[in-house]
């Protein structure tokens, strides 16, 4: 078992479309969760992070994470062509950890 | 205020020989990590620096090994490279605390690294 799962994708959405993107993790001792989205070529770019349990809302990102189910997730509504990028999940806790990423892409 | 930046941006460099990449955070950052990005493994996590001492490291052998400055600045070092060790290599600095913890990374733009 991977220490961090994300649905493996592609995922494509049409335009307007809410994209959900889900991740697992294994170490239940995991304190800190993020979600990046890396463009093809550059470098990965913080989107949320979030500590406790619950819903975390930034514009037309929500984070959810669920520490008992050991389950984070990323929503993105409306979602926009721009969007369309992979999304890497990261878990703290000594080290940090990635998922594999999910590719998105929103279909105009 | 200026982002983390990477030198070389790119690197090509035979089997055997040994590497050294370099790490300038945003200013006042002090926690600096380092990472291993290829198409096979992902992104994976080599090593994290706060007040120039290792806080934290991924599993990686003892070939990659790193060191920070009092400027925050930091270098990481590969020897005896092997041709698996071609990769994006990419630097994150963060605020940090002496506490520990992960907050916000901000990644630079990496180093290619490319072994023949």
């Amino acid at each position: 078992q991977k220490e961090v799962e994300q649905n493996s994708g592609p995922l494509s959405v049409p335009e307007g479309a809410i994209a959900s993107l889900n991740c697992t993790y294994s170490d239940r001792g995991s304190q800190s969760f993020f979600w990046y989205r890396q463009y093809s070529g550059k470098s990965p770019e913080l989107i949320m992070s979030i500590y406790s349990n619950g819903d975390k809302e930034d514009g037309r990102f929500t984070a959810q994470l669920n520490k008992a189910s050991q389950y984070v997730s990323l929503l993105i509504r409306d979602s926009q062509p721009s969007d369309s990028a992979t999304y890497l999940c990261a878990v703290g806790k000594n080290d940090m950890r990635f998922g594999a990423g999910t590719r998105l892409t929103v279909k105009p | 205020k200026a982002g983390v930046t990477q030198t070389p941006r790119y690197l090509i460099k035979t089997r055997g020989q040994q590497v050294t990449l370099s790490c300038s955070p945003i200013s006042g950052h002090r926690s600096v990590s380092w990472y291993q990005q290829t198409p096979g493994q992902g992104l994976q996590f080599l090593f994290e620096y706060f007040s120039e001492t290792q806080r934290n490291k991924g599993n990686f052998p003892g070939r990659f090994s790193g060191r920070q400055f009092s400027n925050s600045r930091s270098e990481m070092n590969v020897s005896t490279l092997e041709l698996g060790d071609s990769a994006l290599y990419l630097c994150a600095s963060s605020l940090g605390t002496q506490t520990g913890g992960w907050g916000t990374q901000y990644f630079g733009p990496g180093t290619r690294l490319l072994v023949l």
